[in-house]
């Protein structure tokens, strides 16, 4: 089945700093690919997307290229604020898998950005 | 509403008890989501409704969980027999069409089974 692999955690960082978090992708069909981030004690929520091979999402300085033919979606940002320190979750739907658009979860990766 | 709504926000139970958890999603949004995540994991798809019907119930892991949307707006989660391997954060979501570019995403009801 369909199946996201994203960097373990936790992932500490001083302000300023460069920000990668990988993520890799297994999907039978044609994907759509996402970053959620979950703030201490909120909702997740979704932080960008990219649906097509090529495809850059970007959101609050945040970027991610859809990376068809090395299967990836890799999260950066160029300076880490300490208002970033989050849990950070890659996801993606797949349509072949029927038509509820279900999304399927890596396990997260904590982010700590300290002043 | 102005978002999705989730209740209660936190519930404990003991062992082989009964236990509902409702969501209220946004106002006129006909897809409606359910997942489940376990501590230190990312979260993990449930049940799927388009209106009133569970168009896709493949994650639920057995009988003793059930899920309804009567009239294609409430839903509310279902556990019987509650097992202490049930706790977990249950989130749900709901979006205007059933693409998953549009999804929003409730707080969660914490279940502890204890």
């Amino acid at each position: 089945g369909d199946s996201v692999t994203q960097m373990e955690g936790p992932v500490t960082l001083s302000e300023e700093a460069f920000l990668t978090i990988n993520c890799t992708y297994t999907a039978t069909g044609y994907p759509s690919l996402f970053w959620y981030v979950q703030y201490p004690g909120e909702g997740l929520q979704l932080l960008l997307k990219a649906t097509k091979a090529d495809d850059k999402g970007s959101n609050k300085g945040f970027e991610a290229t859809y990376r068809k033919e090395t299967t990836s979606f890799h999260l950066e940002k160029g300076s880490v604020q300490v208002s970033d320190s989050a849990v950070y979750f890659c996801a993606l739907s797949d349509p072949s898998q029927g038509g509820s658009e279900k999304l399927v979860f890596g396990k997260g990766t904590k982010l700590t950005v300290n002043p | 509403g102005a978002g999705v709504s989730q209740t209660p926000s936190n519930k404990v139970t003991e062992k082989g008890k009964y236990v509902e958890l409702r969501c209220d999603p946004i106002s006129g949004h006909t897809a409606l989501y359910w997942y489940r995540q376990s501590l230190g994991q990312g979260p993990e798809f449930l049940i799927y409704f388009q209106g009133t019907g569970a168009a896709d119930d493949s994650g639920l892991p057995n009988d003793r969980f059930f899920a309804v949307r009567p009239e294609g707006s409430v839903s509310t989660l279902k556990i019987q027999r509650t097992e202490r391997g049930d706790s977990a954060v249950y989130l749900c979501a709901s979006s205007l069409t059933p693409e998953a570019r549009g999804y929003t995403f409730g707080s969660g009801t914490r279940l502890t089974v204890v």
